[in-house]
């Protein structure tokens, strides 16, 4: 069974400073990996998607990385701002195409 | 740009009772999933659709769950008969092609069951 794990559960870190999530899945055969925004009481959207073949992803701000072999990966938001609270959830593609989802990282970007 | 509706928003029932929550995916999808996410734990896969049939499904759907494809846009979740621990939110989501494309979710359904 897949089980995806995020660490840290929750920081707080202020205005301008990166972050760095972190991501781990325990099965390294995947299709591919999402990175997920969630607000409270909200949906999910989706922010970058790496393919299995792929090392990392990047859109604007955002940077993630995937190491495959290793089970591991890692989101970075450049100079964070406070629209960036949130919480983010990494989630796995495998088996029959289902999405395996870690618990989420929640940041609070202090101003 | 085209997104995944879900309705209703929140839905209120009683224990006993059949839900239907309803989802349109986005029109040129055509893999389509029900995921829940009860409060304060991860999202869990419920079921994927393919091809008007269940591709896969979780532990989680029993036989008081099933899914349907009505008509060319909607594709809905029936609960038939709820439980307390039935409430969570309800999440749709649709891709293109799976597994290589991203999935869309939905803003999700808040469904409680009293």
């Amino acid at each position: 069974k897949q089980e995806v794990t995020q660490i840290p559960a929750a920081l707080s870190v202020p205005e301008g400073e990166n972050l760095v999530l972190n991501c781990s899945f325990t099965d390294s055969a995947i299709y591919n990996l999402q990175w997920f925004r969630q607000d409270p009481g909200k949906g999910l959207t989706s922010l970058l998607l790496i393919q299995s073949s792929q090392r990392e992803q990047t859109s604007g701000r955002l940077n993630a990385s995937l190491d495959k072999s290793s089970g591991r990966s890692t989101l970075y938001i450049a100079a964070s701002q406070p629209g960036d609270s949130a919480t983010y959830l990494c989630a796995v593609t495998y088996g029959n195409n289902r999405l395996a989802f870690g618990k989420g990282n929640q940041v609070v970007v202090i101003p | 740009e085209p997104e995944v509706t879900q309705t209703p928003s929140h839905q209120v029932t009683q224990m006993g009772q059949e839900v239907i929550l309803r989802c349109v995916p986005i029109s040129n999808h055509l893999y389509f999933y029900w995921y829940r996410q009860i409060l304060g734990q991860k999202v869990e896969f419920l079921v994927s659709f393919y091809n008007n049939e269940i591709s896969e499904k979780s532990e989680i759907f029993d036989d008081q769950f099933s899914v349907e494809r009505p008509d060319g846009s909607n594709f809905t979740l029936k609960i038939r008969s709820t439980k307390l621990e039935d409430s969570a939110m309800y999440f749709c989501a649709s891709t293109r092609e799976a597994p290589l494309y991203e999935q869309y979710f939905g803003p999700g359904t808040r469904l409680t069951v009293t």
